[in-house]
């Protein structure tokens, strides 16, 4: 089964409104952390929130909020507010387990294209 | 400036000419990680270090080795290239506890082998 399973290859969503990115994991592992990441068309990986798997509350930074819902095993990123600069690629990925053994898997994106 | 380097950023060889993609940290991380980004398959972890001596595979390790002599400083080597090796190869750095501990990410090596 894929670890990391991101459904929607590509999305559009009109500028200032808010858009949903989904995400679903897989682990037997008690603790993990989820993250989202941006790719935009420059290339580099910019960090964008993290969710704990001990975490109560979902996370939020800014215009992203992350809908965990743990038990259905997905770790969904809300932007907010859509800007032209939104536009990139987008990957969900999970660290496994703690002390000497942390794997990280990525999902394989989500292209989002912001239209004026 | 925190910040993960690595070098070369582009590099184009041939089949079986052995190379090495250096990667350093100034931000005294213990975990560093290897991935490589293909089009359509996301980002997969080739290896990860814990820490000085410490290394362990990740999902795609074969044809690929990696040391950690220092702290600062995790080298990609690839002993002999093959066409399949062509990526884009990001190394990345965070804390080693699990929680909050986001990865710095290089700004990334384009490698093709022809």
């Amino acid at each position: 089964a894929q670890k990391i399973t991101q459904t929607q290859p590509g999305m559009f969503v009109q500028e200032k409104e808010a858009v949903t990115l989904d995400c679903t994991y897989d682990t037997s592992d008690p603790s993990y952390g989820l993250f989202w990441y941006k790719q935009p068309s420059s290339g580099e990986m910019i960090f964008l929130i993290y969710q704990g798997s001990y975490d109560q509350q979902n996370a939020t930074e800014g215009r992203y909020s992350l809908n965990f819902q743990k038990a259905r095993k997905s770790a969904n990123l809300v932007i907010s507010a859509s800007q032209l600069g939104d536009s990139a690629m987008y990957f969900c990925a999970m660290r496994e387990g703690s002390g000497g053994y942390q794997k990280v898997t990525f999902g394989i994106g989500t292209k989002l294209q912001v239209i004026p | 400036e925190a910040q993960v380097t690595q070098n070369p950023r582009y590099l184009i060889t041939v089949t079986g000419k052995k190379l090495t993609v250096t990667c350093s940290q100034n931000m005294n991380h213990e975990y560093m990680s290897w991935y490589r980004q293909d089009p359509g398959l996301g980002l997969r972890q080739i290896y990860y270090s814990m820490n000085v001596e410490v290394t362990d595979k990740g999902d795609v390790p074969e044809g690929y080795k990696v040391s950690r002599k220092e702290k600062r400083n995790f080298p990609l080597i690839l002993e002999s290239p093959s066409p399949n090796q062509t990526s884009l190869y990001f190394c990345a750095s965070s804390l080693s506890h699990p929680r909050q501990d986001e990865q710095y990410f290089g700004p990334g090596t384009r490698l093709t082998v022809t």
